[in-house]
């Protein structure tokens, strides 16, 4: 089974700053990964799939990259609406798909 | 409207069974893999269980597998998960899911979810 290890747990910013996201998997999945976005009360949504690939209807400010290993979300600069929790998903290897523990991204 | 709407959560005795329905709306439920994630409270997202879009293969997760049960019915455009011999680690909110590509290996990114059917496992 391949783990996604996601830092930091926790990132405490302002709005406008910027954001980045690290994902690490145990082992090379290529690019064969996804980050989501969570807010309170509400199912995760796509953001980004195959590392770099933008979802329909997300904001350019969202953004991802990397391979086999190393992945990074970055958001370039914060919107009030952008504080939630994000996930990655590997898809490489499966089953079982696996996601990453999650950093919260808060004020 | 594209959406996925889940119902059939509730409160449940472990060791009692509980099937769940996920029904499907504004695209070709036929064309696309699907599957079921769950979310334990105030923790992180659990896959479960997929089934290809034309029912013709399952994989479940290590934690259900021999318990829980995934089917397609594609002329009615819904899901359903059959859980049986419920567990209290098994409480969790549960998100069925749509994957990104038609036809395709079903290891998909999740482009659609629905809001989620709650389940609590307790005596």
């Amino acid at each position: 089974e391949i783990v996604l290890t996601q830092s930091p747990a926790t990132l405490s910013l302002s709005p406008g700053e910027r954001a980045t996201l690290s994902c690490r998997a145990s082992q090379s999945i290529s690019n064969f990964l996804a980050w989501y976005q969570q807010k309170p009360g509400q199912a995760p949504r796509l953001l980004i799939y195959d590392a770099s690939n933008r979802a329909t209807g997300i904001p350019a400010r969202f953004s991802g990259s990397g391979s086999g290993t190393d992945f990074t979300l970055t958001i370039s600069s914060l919107e009030p609406e952008d504080f939630a929790v994000y996930y990655c998903q590997q898809r490489y290897n499966w089953p079982p798909l696996t996601f990453g523990g999650g950093t919260k991204v808060e004020i | 409207q594209v959406q996925l709407v889940e119902s059939g959560g509730g409160v449940v005795q472990p060791g009692r069974s509980l099937r769940l329905s996920c029904a499907a709306s504004g695209f070709i439920f036929s064309s696309y893999g699907m599957h079921w994630v769950r979310q334990a409270p105030g923790k992180g997202l659990e896959w479960v269980a997929v089934t290809f879009f034309d029912g013709s293969n399952e994989y479940y997760a290590d934690s259900v597998k021999g318990r829980f049960t995934i089917s397609r019915d594609n002329s009615k455009n819904t899901l359903y998960l059959q859980m049986n011999s419920l567990r209290a680690e098994d409480t969790a909110v549960y998100y069925c899911a749509k994957v990104l590509y038609s036809y395709g290996s079903s290891a998909d990114a999740f482009d659609l979810w629905g809001q989620g059917t709650k389940v609590t496992v307790s005596s």
